[in-house]
């Protein structure tokens, strides 16, 4: 049972369009929400986390957009580049002490931004 | 300031073999996280580690599958006898004792079974 489900499973998007990648979940006990960048061959690497406390977090290009009552968060990246080229991963985490920590990961997109 | 390490980065086993996976965290770092990583799937979590302490190992199939984050040295993640369906991406993450939630990911090692 995939605890995060991730879409779409795969965007293309022009150079300086803005990409838009939506997880969704069911577990309320989840309190953080982190995203990951994976390049061919590299691990993940962590892009920016919410938590829902807030509804909004801006880094430099890179916008998490949170939905409490929907259970749902997006990624949003302004004015894509194709170094952004890469698979990306939504993940969430609960406050059980017991799965502490323990990351449930969506399947990934794979975004390919053409020039 | 270096990142997770893992090591080997490649390493082929015939069926049967086995397979040892080693970790060393971000300085600082004293939780372990192993995950795998099927071809087109997202990072399933196999095991939590403190030193010396398996906190949560749910993720770990029950049988042929180990691992340690012993006081000295890296975190070795264990797999004996293995199997064609072994083969995939092992990626452990590190995190600071106060953030255990931040997990910075190592490069990975890649398994494949023949």
């Amino acid at each position: 049972q995939q605890q995060v489900k991730q879409s779409p499973q795969s965007l293309i998007v022009q150079k300086g369009g803005i990409s838009i990648i939506n997880c969704a979940y069911e577990n309320t006990a989840f309190d953080y929400f982190p995203w990951y960048q994976q390049f061919p061959g590299k691990g993940p690497a962590l892009l920016i986390a919410i938590r829902p406390d807030v509804s909004e977090k801006k880094e430099g290009r890179f916008t998490i957009s949170f939905n409490k009552s929907a259970k749902q968060f997006s990624l949003h990246i302004m004015d894509s580049q194709p170094g952004d080229s890469a698979t990306y991963f939504c993940a969430a985490s609960d406050d059980r002490g017991s799965t502490l920590g323990r990351l449930y990961f969506g399947r990934g997109t794979q975004l390919t931004v053409w020039p | 300031n270096a990142g997770v390490m893992q090591n080997p980065r490649h390493l082929v086993r015939r069926r049967g073999q086995e397979a040892r996976l080693r970790c060393s965290p971000m300085k600082g770092h004293s939780h372990v996280y192993w995950y795998r990583q099927l071809p087109e799937e997202g990072l399933k979590f196999m095991v939590y580690l403190q030193k010396e302490n398996i906190i949560d190992e749910s993720g770990m199939p029950k049988e042929r599958f180990s691992a340690e984050f012993p006081k000295e040295g890296p975190s070795i993640l264990r797999i004996q006898q293995v199997v064609r369906g072994d083969s995939a991406a092992y990626f452990c993450a590190s995190s600071p004792v106060e953030q255990p939630k931040t997990q910075y990911f190592g490069p990975g090692t890649r398994l494949l079974v023949l």
